[in-house]
């Protein structure tokens, strides 16, 4: 069965840094994509980045280039997003998603992780 | 930049009614690059249509997917109480390589 997990919510202060991850199991991690997407509260899904972790060939949003790093272990099947310095306005949740095989849609999705940022 | 945009922001139907959603994009888009999504609160997203018209897997067949260039719609034939959530596109392109619609809401009328 093909899993996503993700690391628990997490509360830091404005300029803490940050590293999320993103845990797949079921499959063969290197030869899928691993995408993530924030969901601020309240608000819809963006895209924040890509990740093939056989490579670590790395995509970002153009909105979030220089604002976030994403990065692949494989030999421990996961996944990361990190943060040098958070603002208020990370405040989200991020999800991990597998990007199918045959076409570019995400099929399999991890249960997200709440980050809070607050002084 | 291709901009994606959903209509209408919320629809309220009751159920065993039939369900239009329509997905507008900027741009030409690709129909093998056009997704559809659910979420249900609390719940991350799920995929429901992939190539514009194909189901994913275990998706029922009431759902279904159409449209080619710049207008896509995602079908429910008869909805069902578990049906109601927030309904999303997807496409995948150059920059930026994945965008969203900001969702369409399809509440109990």
């Amino acid at each position: 069965e093909v899993q996503l997990v993700q690391s628990g919510a997490e509360v830091k202060k404005p300029g803490e840094s940050l590293k999320i991850s993103c845990k797949g199991s079921g499959y063969s991690f290197t030869s899928y994509w691993i995408g993530w997407v924030r969901q601020m509260p309240g608000k819809g899904l963006e895209w924040v980045g890509i990740i093939y972790p056989g490579d670590s060939d790395t995509r970002y949003s153009p909105s979030f280039q220089g604002q976030v790093t994403i990065s692949a272990d494989k030999s421990i099947s996961t996944a990361y997003l990190q943060w040098s310095s958070l603002k208020a306005s990370d405040t989200a949740m991020y999800y991990c998603a597998r990007r199918c095989g045959g076409n570019p849609s995400f099929d399999y999705w991890g249960q997200g992780t709440l980050v809070t940022v607050s002084s | 930049e291709i901009v994606l945009t959903q209509s209408p922001g919320t629809l309220s139907l009751s159920p065993g009614e039939r369900a239009t959603l329509s997905c507008r994009a900027s741009q030409s888009v690709s129909s093998s690059y056009l997704a559809w999504y659910q979420q249900k609160p609390g719940q991350a997203p799920r995929l429901l249509i992939y190539g514009a018209s194909s189901r994913a897997t275990g998706i029922p067949d009431r759902f279904s997917g159409s449209g080619s260039g710049t207008d896509f719609t995602l079908t429910i034939s008869r909805l069902e109480p578990e049906d109601f959530a927030v309904y999303y596109c997807q496409q995948y392109g150059t920059s930026p390589l994945y965008s969203f619609g900001q969702g369409t809401k399809l509440e109990i009328k």
